[in-house]
């Protein structure tokens, strides 16, 4: 089992839907919690991270955290084409305070 | 706007060459990371250090080798290349709070 789980996709969505990425990782001693933006032959960007359960709102984008679950999901309201990324899910180790990727899931979203 | 910088942008070279690819960052921070990434594939930690003279090597096994003499930079050194070694390569930095990742370096090996 990956630390750090993703659906690769692509996950299609129309434009000016709601678009939902998931994530689930293993390590329960995890505490922070980082959604990244990555267009294609570009590097990761940061768009959000969340460190309590519950949502965190900035913009269009919504994270969500339940440490419970250990669950971790990314809302994007209103879905422009310019999404169209692949976003990836990254926790902070316990130990190590390294980052673990998820494989990244690709949105397509469709004018 | 990040404050990290990746040298050269793009890079074709020969099969045997040695090169080193430049990565400094302005932030001050304290942890660096170098991750190999093929094109719509998942992110491979390489090497990373967690100061000067600090270097560990990576999930993923690599040829390469890395220094930390200095906070800010933090260059990766192959030997002797093979096109096994075309990939992009990405260098982050952190104080704690995610990653920032430099622009990358797309290597080509012929």
């Amino acid at each position: 089992q990956k630390e750090v789980e993703q659906n690769s996709g692509p996950l299609s969505v129309p434009e000016g839907a709601i678009a939902s990425l998931n994530c689930t990782y293993s390590d329960r001693g995890s505490q922070s919690f980082f959604w990244y933006r990555q267009y294609s032959g570009k590097s990761p960007e940061l768009i959000m991270s969340i460190y309590s359960n519950g949502d965190k709102e900035d913009g269009r984008f919504t994270a969500q955290l339940n440490k419970a679950s250990q669950y971790v999901s990314l809302l994007i309201r209103d879905s422009q084409p310019s999404d169209s990324a692949t976003y990836l899910c990254a926790g902070e180790t316990s130990n190590t305070g390294k980052l673990i990727f998820g494989q990244g899931t690709t949105l397509q979203v469709k004018p | 706007e990040a404050d990290i910088y990746q040298t050269p942008r793009y890079l074709v070279i020969g099969t045997g060459k040695k090169i080193t690819l430049e990565c400094s960052q302005t932030m001050g921070h304290d942890k660096m990371y170098w991750y190999q990434q093929d094109p719509g594939m998942e992110l491979h930690l390489i090497h990373y250090s967690y100061g000067v003279n600090s270097t560990e090597k990576g999930d993923l096994s690599s040829e390469s080798t890395v220094s930390r003499i200095r906070t800010e930079h933090f260059p990766l050194t192959l030997e002797s290349a093979r096109p096994s070694h075309t990939s992009q390569y990405l260098c982050a930095s952190s104080k704690g709070y995610g990653y920032t990742f430099g622009s990358g370096t797309r290597l080509t090996v012929v």
